[in-house]
């Protein structure tokens, strides 16, 4: 059985720093680019990062571009989400989503993780 | 950027009848439209991917159609299950990754 376990979310002051993973099973980790998305009520679902297969290629959106860094580590079949310099804005929930196919960046996502989420006030 | 519009914001349908939901991009983005389902208190869940391809163990009665700048999600005979809110979401032209606004369907 598939599964996407997010972590390490919480409450963070303004300007701090947070690192979320996500503990991938049941399929072939190093085959699939990976991804983060946010959702908000006001902002709804909104794209953050995306990572190629190998952990070479990275992709940002630029609200969190120089902020934040994508990586993983395929021996430990987890991805990261490193967070720094947090604005109130980035309070979220952060889904880790696989993409649909393997060795590919057809960035359908075929598998969501539970969310873990963020909260970014003093 | 390219904005994804979706129609209307709220469905207010009965079981069994016929949902139809729009989405509207501000460029053409090929056939490369997914949808996605979600409900409360859960991630959302993939319908379909590049316009008209079911993900699997989604049923028969969910159908996407279009290309371009135009598509359809198509609920052929609303489930009790169904009732939730439907997003589409464009991977034709990215980085930016764009999603919808979402359409949120509700018991009559």
């Amino acid at each position: 059985e598939m599964q996407l376990l997010g972590s390490g979310g919480g409450l963070v002051l303004p300007g701090g720093s947070l690192r979320l993973s996500c503990a991938a099973s049941g399929f072939t980790f190093a085959n699939h680019a990976m991804n983060w998305v946010r959702q908000t009520p006001e902002k709804g679902l909104e794209w953050v990062a995306a990572i190629g297969d190998a952990g070479i290629s990275t992709y940002y959106a630029d609200s969190v571009k120089g902020r934040f860094t994508i990586s993983r580590d395929n021996s430990r079949n987890t991805l990261y989400l490193q967070m720094s310099s947090l604005r109130p804005e980035d309070t979220a929930i952060y889904y880790c989503t696989k993409v649909l196919a393997s060795s590919s960046w057809d960035q359908h996502f075929d598998f969501w993780g539970q969310g873990t989420l963020v909260t970014v006030s003093s | 950027e390219i904005v994804l519009t979706q129609s209307p914001s709220t469905l207010s349908l009965s079981p069994g009848e016929r949902a139809t939901l729009s989405c509207r991009a501000s460029q053409s983005v090929d056939r490369y439209l997914a949808w996605y389902q979600q409900k409360p208190g859960q991630a959302p869940r993939l319908l379909i991917y590049d316009g008209t391809n079911r993900a699997t163990g989604i049923p028969a009665r969910f159908s996407g159609s279009g290309s371009g700048t135009d598509f359809t999600l198509t609920i052929s005979s609303l489930e009790p299950e169904d009732f939730a809110v439907y997003y589409c979401q464009q991977r034709s032209i990215w980085p930016p990754l764009t999603f919808g606004g979402g359409t949120k369907v509700e018991i009559k």
